[in-house]
């Protein structure tokens, strides 16, 4: 199934604070975190896995509450580069498919 | 630029016509995925290879699609007999092998694919 995120659309202004949530209503084993500039292929940010650890760009900071299935991807001291559509994924194996949610659409504005 | 590559970027067909892609993964990853991304869309599942095995396909696939990986290198994603609502973008991806407990994806540039 497919995970939900919220918010659908954010606009911030640069140097403002944001925090895109996604939750799953299945088990998870991992939560992957894109983002995808228009007509552009999505690049990965982050990965976190079941037990806490993670992997990803340093400037860029997440959760995963595994209980809750539920992760966060933290934005701070955003800058006009950030604008695009963030997605999360979920895998409920090590090397299984990963689903992806439809997106947050982030504007970051001067 | 991720380091993997696909090709053709662009392809536009009639309907009826078969269409087949490639993607090159990067060289040492050995598993590779293919997903379809529409409009508005996050990226959907289609098919995931592990070296040359075909692992897992979507329920959702129709049998006119078909992936191949001869020799767990490139891959190639045909579609036969396109119907209009095949129109999206074709990604693929590729993540990493060994011990290594994360499985994270590189995504390619992606075909784009418009059937008239």
């Amino acid at each position: 199934q497919q995970p939900v995120q919220s918010p659908q659309a954010v606009i911030l202004r640069e140097g403002e604070d944001a925090v895109i949530n996604c939750s799953s209503s299945k088990a998870l084993y991992s939560v992957h975190w894109y983002r995808q500039k228009h007509g552009e292929a999505p690049v990965f940010l982050m990965i976190l896995l079941k037990g806490g650890e993670q992997k990803g760009h340093e400037k860029i900071s997440a959760s995963f509450n595994e209980k809750k299935q539920q992760s966060s991807l933290y934005l701070t001291a955003s800058q006009l580069s950030y604008s695009g559509t963030y997605f999360c994924g979920t895998a409920a194996g090590g090397y299984q498919k990963v689903t992806f949610g439809i997106g947050t659409k982030l504007q970051v504005i001067p | 630029d991720t380091g993997v590559s696909q090709d053709p970027r662009h392809k536009i067909t009639k309907r009826g016509q078969n269409v087949t892609f490639r993607c090159d993964p990067i060289s040492e990853h050995n598993r590779l995925y293919w997903y379809r991304q529409t409009l508005g869309q996050g990226p959907e599942f289609l098919t995931y290879f592990q070296n040359e095995a075909q692992l897992e396909k979507s329920r959702l696939l129709s049998d006119r699609f078909s992936a191949e990986r001869p020799k767990g290198s490139f891959s190639t994603l045909e579609i036969q007999r396109t119907e209009q609502g095949d129109s999206a973008m074709y990604l693929c991806a590729s993540s990493g092998s060994g011990q290594s407990s994360y499985n994270e994806q590189f995504f390619g540039p992606g075909t784009r694919l418009t059937v008239l």
